[in-house]
């Protein structure tokens, strides 16, 4: 089946810091999403992104399907987007596979 | 719109003892599915339902049932829970496999 890995695996960040989060997949995919996993275990749709970009406040991401990668951007970063994120993805078939997150630590 | 909601949020078993959780989503999606969270992981597919009457075997089947009697409710079963069965178990739905999916808050399951 489709690999997904996401890199890295952990990150400690000041408050107000840039970040760059990247999801490496194996095969082609049909559905690309980003999640939050908040501390409360609460999955928060961040973006359905197969290709292409997309902003949202201070996030955005990017998904260059020909090359399999995606990359999640997080600008001014606060205390709140502290939690892990998911890449995920939906390749030939039904099934949504997740890469392992990465656990996102912001500091005051 | 609720959404996708789930039911319950918490439960302890005992080994051995049955129970279901119960998926509802109020979006019209045809698209259902229930994953496991085991600690410092992603979810894994259990089972999943492409349309009401319909079910199919996701990545980690065993030990759990489901029906799709109606199309707003998915249910998933423990027939003997085990602890390896401990975990959050997360609902999510879709229009189609390719759209986005839509999750639940979870529950969270405790098997002693």
């Amino acid at each position: 089946g489709i690999q997904v890995e996401q890199s890295p695996p952990d990150l400690i960040l000041q408050e107000g810091a840039n970040s760059t989060l990247r999801c490496n997949f194996s095969d082609s995919v049909n559905n690309l999403q980003w999640f939050h996993q908040n501390p409360w275990g609460q999955l928060i749709n961040l973006f359905y992104i197969p290709s292409g970009t997309k902003q949202n406040g201070r996030l955005s991401a990017t998904t260059v399907a020909t090359e399999r990668y995606s990359l999640l951007y997080i600008s001014s970063s606060q205390t709140t987007d502290s939690g892990v994120y998911f890449c995920a993805v939906v390749a030939a078939g039904n099934k949504l596979t997740f890469g392992g997150g990465t656990r996102v630590l912001v500091k005051p | 719109n609720a959404g996708v909601t789930q039911t319950p949020k918490f439960r302890v078993l005992k080994t051995g003892q049955s129970m279901t959780l119960l998926c509802a989503q109020d979006m019209n999606h045809e698209y259902m599915y229930w994953y496991r969270q085991d600690p410092g992981m992603g979810l894994r597919l259990i089972h999943y339902s492409v349309g009401e009457g319909t079910t199919a075997k996701g990545e980690v089947p065993d030990g759990y049932n489901v029906s799709r009697l109606k199309k707003q409710n998915f249910l998933l079963g423990l027939e003997s829970a085990a602890p390896s069965q401990t975990s959050v178990y997360f609902c999510a739905s879709s229009y189609e496999a390719a759209y986005e999916q839509y999750f639940g808050p979870g529950t969270r399951l405790t098997v002693t």
